[in-house]
């Protein structure tokens, strides 16, 4: 496999759940992102690890919960959610020096009911 | 405050039309201009990178061009496997080297 991965695809929670969502790159890169795309709106910047350290947390609410154990794994475990929480969550890599193009997923698409 | 916009929001080209996407930005200092396609139930791919005003880069038939104020995303003879959203997204000096500003895109519909 190869580039980065993202699961689930698709998931519908309550805003009482906790769920997580899980990315994985194969491209030996040392940054991993975390992007929020709501529909017609510009993709939001959430949260940046280099080398597993968080570099960046662009205010976000505290349901918001992110994860990177290692450069090649990035989770987001979210609990509590609200319905404008809905959108695509998409996960990147690159290099890891910045200013560099960035490798995306695929998305989650995340429904808050 | 730091700023990208994207026009038109909508695109509806006849195959073989060629035309131009806009991207304006007002940052205080441009470290580098992006711009990646994406389609949908996908995540954005990358295109080109550009640095400074009078850069052009080139693939098949997109050209991408910067000014001091604006970047153009030319189409040539456009197919209609050429349909996607056009994003724009800057890097601005002064801010972290991991941070984008991204337009809210161009939705390009190339029909045979």
């Amino acid at each position: 496999e190869t580039g980065v991965t993202q699961t689930p695809r698709h998931l519908v929670m309550g805003m009482t759940n906790k769920k997580s969502l899980k990315c994985e790159q194969h491209l030996g890169h040392n940054a991993m992102y975390w992007y929020k795309q709501s529909a017609k709106k510009p993709l939001e910047l959430m949260f940046v690890y280099n080398f597993k350290e968080q570099t960046e947390n662009n205010s976000v609410p505290s349901r918001f919960s992110p994860e990177c154990p290692n450069s090649s794994h990035l989770f987001l475990h979210l609990h509590t959610l609200q319905p404008e929480d809905s959108a695509l969550y998409l996960c990147a890599s690159s290099p890891g020096q910045g200013r560099e193009k960035l490798f995306f997923g695929s998305g989650t698409q995340l429904s808050v009911l | 405050e730091d700023q990208v916009t994207q026009s038109p929001e909508a695109l509806r080209l006849q195959e073989g039309e060629s035309s131009s996407l806009n991207c304006s930005y007002t940052v205080s200092g441009l470290r580098g201009l992006f711009w990646y396609r994406q389609d949908p139930g996908k995540g954005p791919e990358f295109l080109f990178t550009l640095y400074s005003a009078g850069e052009e880069k080139e693939k098949e038939r997109l050209k991408a061009t910067l000014t001091k104020k604006e970047s153009f995303l030319h189409i040539t003879a456009p197919k209609p496997e050429d349909s996607a959203t056009y994003l724009c997204a800057v890097q601005a000096v002064g801010d972290s080297s991991y941070k984008l500003i991204f337009g809210s895109g161009t939705r390009l519909l190339v029909r045979p």
